[in-house]
């Protein structure tokens, strides 16, 4: 079964709201999470590590006051797409692993697509 | 320089036949971890298969193997008796711990199985 949610999996909205997307790790606890950004035919580009108690790191390019990203719990990451404009329309998609290092793979929601009108 | 780099962007395959989709990856750790993942048309990130920089074996899991070349800095994956359900994006990936616990993803292989 699934150990990471998403929510919403789909987003249709007017330019200029915000719009808040969650991330949950089921049945264990989450110190890192993981933010992706997927353009259609293309990778996943990392947008920024979420840790819990602590800032997000953002990867360069990637707009702190665009996208907040709060880890208020070890099972709950958020991502706001604050005042969203069409270029903002993409596939996002979080991540966590069950543990720090070696064989652990990390376990994707299922994502969110946006579409800002 | 790209960590992971799968230098195919699509691939046809019969069904029932075997294929191989290639990755490379650059790392000068000595421990490292690789991954494959298949992303269906509906968007979501299924694992398939891991392999460890110092596990001696390939992996294999089910119809999936890991051809794994050290030596090369390869890792292709080995899907054998393909299904029409094989069909989706393939993204190879590798995780360094001087990365955390960061993931590198190359561009991925578009994969179609016809039947």
């Amino acid at each position: 079964g699934a150990v990471v949610s998403q929510h919403p999996s789909r987003v249709i909205c007017k330019s200029g709201t915000s719009v808040k997307i969650e991330c949950r790790s089921l049945d264990f606890q989450a110190t890192t999470m993981f933010w992706y950004r997927q353009f259609p035919k293309q990778s996943l580009m990392l947008m920024a590590t979420s840790n819990e108690g602590s800032k997000a790191t953002y990867e360069q390019g990637v707009e702190k006051d665009k996208f907040l990203i709060n880890h208020a719990s070890l099972t709950l990451s958020t991502l706001t797409v604050t005042s969203a404009h069409p270029e903002d329309s993409s596939f996002y998609i979080c991540s966590a692993s069950l543990g720090p290092v070696g064989n652990q793979p990390q376990h994707f929601g299922d994502g969110t697509r946006l579409s800002i009108l | 320089a790209q960590k992971i780099t799968q230098t195919q962007p699509g691939m046809f395959v019969q069904e029932k036949e075997a294929v191989t989709l290639d990755c490379t990856y650059d790392t000068s750790d000595q421990s490292y971890g690789l991954f494959w993942y298949k992303q269906p048309s509906s968007g979501e990130m299924i694992f398939l298969i891991y392999q460890g920089s110092y596990d001696e074996q390939n992996a294999t899991e089910g119809r999936y193997s890991l051809n794994f070349q050290k030596a090369r800095k390869s890792a292709n994956l080995v899907i054998s008796a393909s299904q029409l359900g094989d069909s989706a994006m393939y993204f190879c990936a590798m995780r360094e711990p001087r990365g955390g616990n960061q993931f590198y993803f190359g561009t991925g292989t578009s994969l179609t199985v016809i039947p």
